[in-house]
């Protein structure tokens, strides 16, 4: 199934905390799973992304968990700041594609 | 260097027009991806092209909507007799090697309203 079901819809966090965003997916054929932050009125900005053949990537405050034998990964916000209140959009795609399937979205805000 | 452009920012069409929105992508970048994105929902893929040609159309609906990327110019997507359930916003995006692998840039996008 070409399906990325991303959960939850809404979160809130308090400034300092982590804040954890969760996709699964279907379709073992896909190989790319990046995450995007949209802001109101913005275009979604790829953040992270990740391969199956590792299991974690971090980039600064940023980082993704990946099991493959679940089928799912999350994104991991640390020490959340304010500036990270957006919508975050988890998405895959797999080898020859030229397009990404992405999940319905979570708004977070992050309580200063 | 310019990102991706997208115009209009804002679309309002009745019912029954046509309505034509257009990206010109990053300088250097051939491929041009468009995406809807209804209220509350994630992005949906419509089309893929490159200069002259259309590549993937998969997530086109088959009647009103057509795209195009000319030699010279802009991509236009283009939908006719507008109805109120087109009412989204729209993104493009540009790659300068097929595919997300590289890295989409998405635009602003353009919102749609069909009164």
């Amino acid at each position: 199934q070409q399906q990325v079901k991303q959960s939850p819809q809404s979160l809130i966090v308090q400034k300092g905390g982590i804040s954890i965003i969760n996709c699964a997916y279907e379709n073992t054929a896909f190989d790319y799973f990046p995450w995007y932050q949209q802001f109101p009125g913005k275009g979604p900005a790829l953040l992270i992304a990740i391969r199956p053949d590792v299991s974690e990537k971090k980039e600064g405050r940023f980082t993704i968990s990946f099991n493959k034998s679940a089928k799912q990964f999350s994104l991991h916000i640390m020490d959340s700041q304010p500036g990270d209140s957006a919508t975050y959009f988890c998405a895959a795609s797999w080898g020859g594609a030229q397009k990404l399937v992405f999940g319905q979205g979570t708004r977070l805000t992050i309580n200063p | 260097n310019a990102g991706v452009m997208q115009n209009p920012r804002h679309l309002v069409r009745r019912r029954g027009q046509e309505a034509r929105l257009r990206c010109s992508p990053m300088k250097g970048h051939s491929h041009v991806y468009w995406y809807r994105q209804l209220p509350e929902e994630g992005l949906k893929f419509m089309v893929y092209l490159q200069k002259e040609n259309i590549i993937d159309e998969s997530g086109m609906p088959k009647e009103r909507f057509s795209a195009e990327f000319p030699k010279e110019g802009p991509s236009i997507l283009r939908i006719q007799q507008v109805v109120r359930g087109d009412s989204a916003a729209y993104f493009c995006a540009s790659s300068r090697t097929g595919g997300p692998y590289g890295g989409y840039t998405f635009g602003s996008g353009t919102r749609l309203t069909v009164v």
